[in-house]
């Protein structure tokens, strides 16, 4: 199975702050990886699929990077709905993966 | 517009057998694209992906689960149903419907939690 290590596990950070996420993949998966956020209650929304490609609808200070084993999510100005839980997973090979999930809190 | 609506037991009793149905909507589960299967939340934890099926025939479970489940074509038209054999309190959770393909899961129910308690 391929394990999805993503770092940090929660991280504080302000409205306009630049906060990056990362996901290590046990072993190399193309750009097959997506990142998905998740609000109290409600079903994750895919923001990212590709490693990079921006979902419709996402906004724009969403973007994803890497390939093979190291990924990043990055969101360049933090507003105030962007404050959830962030997940990425892994679809190149069967049993797909989540990474553990990151926490973006307000400081 | 697609939509999924998962339906089923919200209580369970160890032991049982967790059945869930998802009806899909506005779309087709004998699509030739997409693969459509099941992920959980327990409470407060992370996601876990539990399996996908293709209409065809073709399924893939999580190893972990493996020998106790099963997802399969509904008894209607576009639905897909979630089988869990012998379930545990670790079965506790959200259970969520999905249509999965090449670029991951692009489209989720709104989720059902099911409780499995004595």
């Amino acid at each position: 199975d391929i394990q999805m290590t993503q770092s940090p596990s929660s991280l504080s950070a302000s409205a306009g702050d630049r906060v990056a996420i990362t996901c290590r993949a046990s072993q190399g998966i193309g750009n097959d990886l997506g990142w998905y956020q998740q609000k109290p209650g409600q079903a994750p929304k895919r923001v990212i699929y590709a490693a990079s490609s921006l979902q419709s609808g996402i906004p724009s200070r969403f973007s994803g990077s890497g390939s093979g084993t190291e990924f990043t999510l990055t969101i360049s100005s933090l507003q105030p709905e962007d404050f959830a839980t962030y997940y990425c997973l892994q679809h190149n090979s069967y049993p797909w993966t989540f990474g553990q999930g990151t926490k973006v809190e307000i400081k | 517009q697609l939509q999924l609506q998962e339906s089923g037991p919200g209580l369970l009793k160890p032991s049982e057998t967790l059945s869930l149905t998802c009806t899909v909507s506005a779309g087709s589960i004998s699509s030739s694209t997409y693969y459509w299967g099941w992920i959980r939340q327990p409470p407060g934890k992370g996601l876990e992906w539990i399996g996908s099926f293709y209409y065809s025939g073709s399924s893939y479970y999580s190893p972990s689960l493996k020998s106790r489940v099963s997802i399969s074509v509904g008894t209607s038209k576009n639905q897909f149903s979630l089988n869990l054999t012998f379930v545990t309190a670790a079965d506790t959770a959200v259970y969520y419907c999905a249509r999965q393909g090449l670029r991951g899961v692009g489209f989720w129910g709104q989720g059902i939690l099911v409780t499995v308690s004595a």
